[in-house]
Parts: C-alpha cells; structure tokens; sequence
C-alpha cells in the first residue's frame, strides 16, 4: 500500500527565512504533486513533477522530484506571511496513462512569523 | 473558463440521514474523484468515476457511494449519517485514462458537511 509521509507536520518560521519541506513516499511513482491549502478552503495546486530530477519554482517555492530517493522537497526562499497555508504533497498511482488515484501526504501547516 | 463546482458549499444534517453532495467537473475532464477532509484524519481518497464507471474506491463503508452522470458530473451520496461523517468533501477533476499529457487533479471549493 502507497503510503506517503511529510515532515515538518508543522512548522513556524520567520519572515526572510529559508526552510524546506520533505515529502517522503513508500513506492514507486512517476508523478508527484504540491498543493496549497488555506483555512477553510480548497486545494490550490501549486507544482506538477513528472520525471526523476524534476526541478519547478515559482517565486519564493521550488520543488524537486528524486524518483530513485522516493523523495520530493518544497523548498521556501526568503518567507513571507502570504505563504502560510498548509501544504500537501501527494502521489498519483496511474490507471491506464492517468492520474487516477492520489494519495496525500500529511499536510505541513506552515505559520511565517512578522 | 469554469473550474470544478461543488454544491451546496455548506449542509447540515441530522444522524442517521442521507447527505448527496453535487460535484461538476471541468469542460472536457472526464474523470471526477472525491477525497474527505475530516479534522485531524488528513485527505482521504474516496472514489473515482471516469466515464460513468466506478474505477476505484477508498477504504470507506458501502454507505458512501455515487454515480456519475452522463455530462460527467458526480454525485456522492453518504447513507445513514454518523457524527464522524462531518469534514469538507472535496471533489477534482482530470483528464481521464485517453490523457496521458496532462495529469493533473484539479479540485472544488468543497462541501462542508455537518452531521449533528
């Protein structure tokens, strides 16, 4: 069974700080996602990997994908408030050449501080 | 253009009732699938339609259940309420099995579900 673990589950940081987030996965998967989520509300999605080395930034947020590792990251630049949500990685178990099925991870509730 | 809808945004309920949640997809996606998001227990995968079979389930009682209609739009019908039925019921949408270029799950504003 997928199993797909992310850690911090929470995480507090300071304005202009840099911190990563780990999204750990038990088996084999080619597609990997990042979504956002703030209170109350749905999931934004903020990045799509789809190959072993996969690298997306936008803005102050990049993502990496390491299929060998089973590892993603969500590496934040230099926090700002505007980024407090609660993140969600998950991993798509594909059926025929889709997305059929994602499994997410924990959530980190991520709280940037003035 | 229209992202995924959801209704109602919002519904009460009492236990032991029946609780339907309308999901329509984005244009062109035939896949819907529903995740719930109960307090402290994370998303969970519930069910995914594609083409107006049932493909895949979670690990949930037979008392959830939907459908999909032809329009590609879904229901999710949860039987004989219980408390711990209350969370935000998410639905998203993608490409089905024929889209292999783009993969991704886009998903509603949600249902929030209370039993009480």
């Amino acid at each position: 069974e997928l199993k797909v673990e992310q850690n911090p589950l929470f995480l507090s940081m300071q304005e202009g700080k840099n911190y990563t987030i780990y999204c750990n996965y038990s088996t084999t998967s080619d597609r990997l996602y990042w979504y956002r989520q703030d209170p109350g509300k749905s999931l934004e999605s903020l990045f799509v990997l789809l190959s072993n080395g996969a690298v997306k930034q936008e803005g102050r947020l990049m993502a990496s994908l390491d299929t060998k590792a089973r590892l993603s990251t969500l590496h934040i630049t230099a926090a700002v408030h505007d980024l407090s949500a609660t993140y969600f990685c998950a991993v798509g178990r594909g059926y025929g050449g889709a997305t059929n099925k994602l499994i997410f991870g924990t959530g980190t509730l991520l709280a940037v501080q003035p | 253009e229209a992202g995924v809808t959801q209704s109602p945004t919002h519904l009460i309920k009492t236990r032991g009732q029946q609780a339907t949640l309308r999901c329509s997809p984005i244009s062109g996606h035939t896949s819907v699938y529903w995740y719930q998001q109960a307090l402290g227990l994370g998303l969970q995968f519930l069910l995914w339609y594609d083409e107006g079979e049932e493909r895949n389930r979670g690990n949930f009682p037979p008392r959830f259940s939907g459908r999909q209609f032809p329009n590609y739009s879904s229901e999710l019908n949860v039987n004989a309420l219980e408390l711990e039925d209350s969370a935000l019921y998410l639905c998203a949408s993608s490409w089905g099995r024929a889209g292999v270029m783009n993969t991704e799950a886009f998903f509603g504003q949600g249902t929030r579900l209370t039993v009480v």
